[in-house]
């Protein structure tokens, strides 16, 4: 079974400049989550998506970061303008949907973001 | 608003020790609680899955038990090795929220 793919691996840009990360899902999972986690600490949730719908985007900041997920596969994330404060992994992961037995959640190899 | 700790942040033993890891979560809420390992500049692997209605989970050398009532998981290593140094993460998952709420992680070194 593949697992969850994320492109790029890495990415260095300058501030108020543009970046977009790419998540691929495990396939018949209907939950997609993005994280972003600064180094040392736990991922935070920055928005989850139910096929391609919106679940909770309470802590993604709307005003320069977007997401989206269109046909219910595939999602890109997208930063405009960024800030030296958003260097971080950004992680992509899937579940089954929620309610279902097993809602195991498998995450990609994440994306380094480095803003300079 | 649920919030999860580890302790301790960070961990160094002797090959061969038994260990445990520990995290906790203020809301009893939960749906499920999942153990991941994350090896520098990687990504998650999960490691167990124990739903609200499980006491304890194990893989190989591994058991991860859960208390609801407490607010407590542990995270059981027998006979550590070299290669189980990395960070291990515990994450919540909400019967409300339905996204994983993450403690900040347990860094693990294991020497030879």
């Amino acid at each position: 079974e593949a697992g969850v793919a994320q492109s790029p691996r890495y990415k260095i840009i300058e501030k108020r400049q543009s970046v977009a990360f790419w998540c691929n899902p495990i396939s018949g999972h209907a939950t997609l989550y993005w994280y972003q986690q600064i180094l040392g600490q736990g991922p935070k949730l920055l928005i989850q998506f139910q096929n391609n719908g919106v679940v909770d985007d309470s802590q993604l900041p709307k005003d320069r970061f977007s997401a989206e997920r269109l046909k219910g596969v595939d999602s890109t994330l997208k930063i405009q303008p960024a800030k030296l404060e958003d260097s971080a992994v950004y992680l992509c992961a899937s579940s089954l949907q929620f309610g279902e037995k097993n809602t195991e959640a498998f995450f990609g190899q994440g994306t380094r973001l480095t803003v300079v | 608003k649920q919030e999860v700790t580890q302790i301790p942040a960070a961990l160094s033993v002797p090959e061969g020790e038994n260990l445990v890891l520990n995290c906790s979560f203020t809301d009893s809420a939960i749906y499920n609680l999942q153990w991941f390992r994350q090896d520098p500049g990687k990504g998650l692997t999960s490691l167990l899955l124990i739903q609200s209605s499980q006491r304890e989970q194990t893989s190989g050398r591994l058991n991860a038990s859960l208390d609801k009532s407490s607010g407590r998981s542990t995270l059981y290593i027998a006979a550590s090795q070299p290669g189980d140094s990395a960070t291990y993460l515990c994450a919540v998952r909400t019967n409300y929220g339905q996204n994983f709420v993450f403690g900040p992680g347990t860094r693990l070194s294991v020497l030879p």
